[in-house]
């Protein structure tokens, strides 16, 4: 199973929400993350958990909190949200260490925010 | 640092026409390359990757890389595209520095097949 879930696949919010993102993989990848992406632009950075810690957090405003609640899920709490944050927030997944090999990251289908 | 350039941000191309898509990089150590597609409104999909070992990588979907160390480049090619293969694509490179394997992306190159 090479597969990531992301749950909703659509989301519309107004700035006053609170709502969250879902992902899900089962490959025992010990690596997750948050991308969002902005339409015709390649992916940019959130959010990494590393064996369920969080690792690297790229300057992301605090009404973006992350959560890895164990190995296989990854939530993405939203709250007090601007319209600029209207964008596709992917999450991926990968192995973690040198001694997995590889270093390629596998991608959930995205969920489609817009805030109003 | 480690970056990628995309030479190209949009590459129309006629069905059953050859393509490449450029992808330099620069990097100090070694490095990790790929390439990933996105359809319309779908998340990324790998095509291919090369980690180490021969410079000729094979990918899904018909598509091939050559790994170039001197010129730095990692282009992306395929002898025969289809309608179905219209889509973004990422040349990826893997930051050796992390055990991560964080991704830094080009900015993508728009392919359009058109009949």
């Amino acid at each position: 199973d090479t597969e990531v879930t992301q749950t909703p696949k659509h989301l519309v919010m107004g700035m006053t929400n609170k709502k969250s993102l879902k992902c899900e993989q089962h490959m025992g990848h010990r690596a997750m993350y948050w991308y969002k992406q902005k339409a015709k632009k390649p992916p940019e950075l959130m959010f990494v958990y590393s064996y369920e810690k969080l690792s690297i957090n790229e300057s992301v405003p605090s009404r973006f909190s992350p959560e890895c609640p164990n190995s296989s899920l990854l939530n993405l709490h939203l709250h007090a949200l601007q319209p600029e944050d209207s964008a596709l927030y992917l999450c991926a997944s990968s192995p973690v260490g040198r001694t997995a090999g590889t270093y390629e990251q596998y991608f959930g289908p995205g969920t489609r925010l817009t805030v109003t | 640092a480690q970056s990628v350039t995309q030479l190209d941000s949009q590459v129309p191309v006629f069905e059953e026409a050859p393509v490449e898509l450029r992808c330099n990089y620069s990097s100090s150590v070694s490095v990790y390359l790929f390439w990933y597609v996105q359809y319309p409104n779908q998340g990324l999909q790998l095509l291919l990757k090369y980690l180490s070992g021969s410079t000729l990588v094979k990918g899904i979907n018909g598509f091939e890389a050559e790994f170039n160390k001197s010129q730095t480049s990692f282009h992306l090619r395929k002898p025969s595209v289809h309608i179905s293969d219209t889509a973004e694509y990422f040349c990826a490179v893997s930051d050796d520095g992390g055990s991560q394997g964080n991704l830094i992306f080009g900015k993508g190159t728009k392919l359009s097949v058109k009949p």
